[in-house]
């Protein structure tokens, strides 16, 4: 149950995009179409954003996209606005019912 | 409208014990895997454990596995986790959360969480 490896920061300026990687195994990400993306606002809790590796709840806007390739899922922020400047978790179904989260990025809107 | 409510945080002793329970409404909780999630000061999310829909299975990380105990009321609404044993690295707000469907731990309502606070 090792946490899934994200970078400790990204940035990018309004209107770019920017890309948060969650690099697994195949135990993980890698043996399961089940990660799932959350943004986390400071002092608050979670919000699911993807699930599913690309699926979008409703309410949240296209913006924000999800892909996997093996072992390594990928979240993509598209025309990044200044309130995307928050934490963003992966997650994964890690088999035998249980599951593990990614080590967490922040988001800087430069 | 789903609505999660955590409660029984505190400061406790290590080695002490504490039981935190969690008011689902809104949504049919009998239906639906249950996860605890906990955030230490600072620091990532981690998973902690999972019921099933009907509390006749639980399972848990290594990090609280035989220490932890994770139960559900759904006559009530209500999810537990007795936590004994505590260690000074079990301090975190602890979430509970409702699975979107299943058990695969994709988590689409949160509760706004309980502090522990694990210190002598």
């Amino acid at each position: 149950q090792s946490a899934l490896t994200q970078p400790r920061s990204v940035s990018g300026s309004p209107g770019q995009s920017v890309t948060i990687s969650c690099i697994g195994t195949r135990s993980d990400v890698g043996g399961y179409n089940y990660v799932s993306w959350y943004q986390q606002h400071p002092g608050k809790a979670p919000k699911l954003i993807i699930y599913d590796v690309n699926l979008r709840p409703s309410g949240v806007p296209d913006r924000f996209s999800g892909s996997k390739s093996g072992s390594t899922a990928s979240l993509t922020i598209s025309r990044l606005q200044a309130d995307d400047e928050v934490d963003y978790y992966c997650s994964s179904y890690a088999g035998n019912y249980t599951s593990v989260f990614g080590t967490g990025t922040r988001v800087t809107v430069l | 409208q789903v609505h999660l409510v955590e409660s029984g945080g505190g400061v406790v002793q290590p080695g002490r014990s504490l039981r935190l329970s969690c008011a689902a409404s809104g949504f049919s909780f009998s239906s639906y895997a249950m996860h605890w999630v906990r955030q230490g000061p600072g620091e990532g999310l981690e998973w902690v454990a999972m019921t099933w829909f009907d509390g006749t299975n639980a399972f848990y990380a290594d990090s609280v596995k035989g220490r932890f105990t994770m139960s559900r009321d759904n006559s009530n609404n209500i999810l537990y986790l007795q936590m004994n044993s505590l260690r000074a690295e079990d301090t975190a707000v602890y979430y509970c959360a409702k699975d979107r469907g299943g058990w695969a731990g994709q988590l689409d309502n949160w509760g706004q969480g309980t502090l522990v606070a694990v210190s002598s």
